[in-house]
């Protein structure tokens, strides 16, 4: 069947260093992708999105890659700081005329070294 | 002021109550989505509504029901509540077409 996962459950990073979150989808029709953070207690919040017909988009400190010929996204976290701390999963938008499906990944937790 | 509220953030209550729990909006989104997210799991759709008239079934929709009394808000309730259903639960809204869903905070439901 389809499916949005990730690759590791967790993953320790040093303060300052460079972040890489990776989400591996199934479904080749997928034409959006979102990550999303989730802090402790919060709902998940948007960080970056990316349409199927681009490779790379950048943001503040964030970006993300997405690779359709192997379907790979990946997020990349510049310096990272202890307020990176979180859960982040990343989310596939999959069209279907009108009632389009946005499949959430399980997550991976990023726990930041000072 | 957050987009998107939800009430309560807390609720314990023992099996076989019926309870809601609400969601607000006010980004002025005509989809609202509810979903509920176990520990370790990702989130899972329960009901979504893309306007006023229009329910549709997520993947787990069995024990629930869902009302959208109006654009701006879509209540949940379980008419039996049962151990299982103690989840978080999440109410997000989006624009149509290729929309971001926004996430409300959350409300951590414990059914003994």
């Amino acid at each position: 069947g389809e499916s949005v996962g990730l690759h590791l459950p967790t993953l320790s990073v040093q303060e300052g260093d460079n972040s890489i979150i990776n989400c591996a989808y199934s479904n080749s029709a997928s034409d959006y992708f979102i990550w999303y953070k989730q802090e402790s207690g919060k709902g998940p919040q948007f960080i970056i999105d990316i349409r199927s017909n681009m490779d790379k988009r950048q943001g503040q400190r964030v970006t993300v890659l997405l690779n359709k010929t192997v379907k790979h996204l990946s997020l990349q976290i510049a310096a990272t700081q202890p307020g990176d701390s979180a859960v982040y999963f990343c989310a596939e938008n999959t069209p279907n005329g009108a009632n389009s499906k946005l499949t959430f990944g399980k997550g991976i937790t990023l726990s930041v070294r000072p | 002021d957050a987009d998107v509220t939800q009430t309560p953030r807390n609720r314990i209550t023992k099996t076989g109550k019926r309870i809601m729990l609400e969601c607000s909006q006010t980004k002025g989104h005509d989809r609202m989505y509810w979903y509920r997210q176990d520990p370790g799991l990702g989130l899972q759709l329960i009901y979504y509504s893309f306007d006023v008239k229009d329910i549709n079934k997520g993947e787990i929709s069995d024990g629930y029901s869902v009302s959208r009394q109006a654009q701006a808000k879509f209540s949940l309730s379980l008419e039996s509540a049962i151990p299982n259903q103690t989840a978080l639960y999440f109410c997000a809204t989006s624009e149509g077409g290729l929309g971001t869903q926004y996430f409300g905070p959350g409300t951590r439901l414990l059914v003994l």
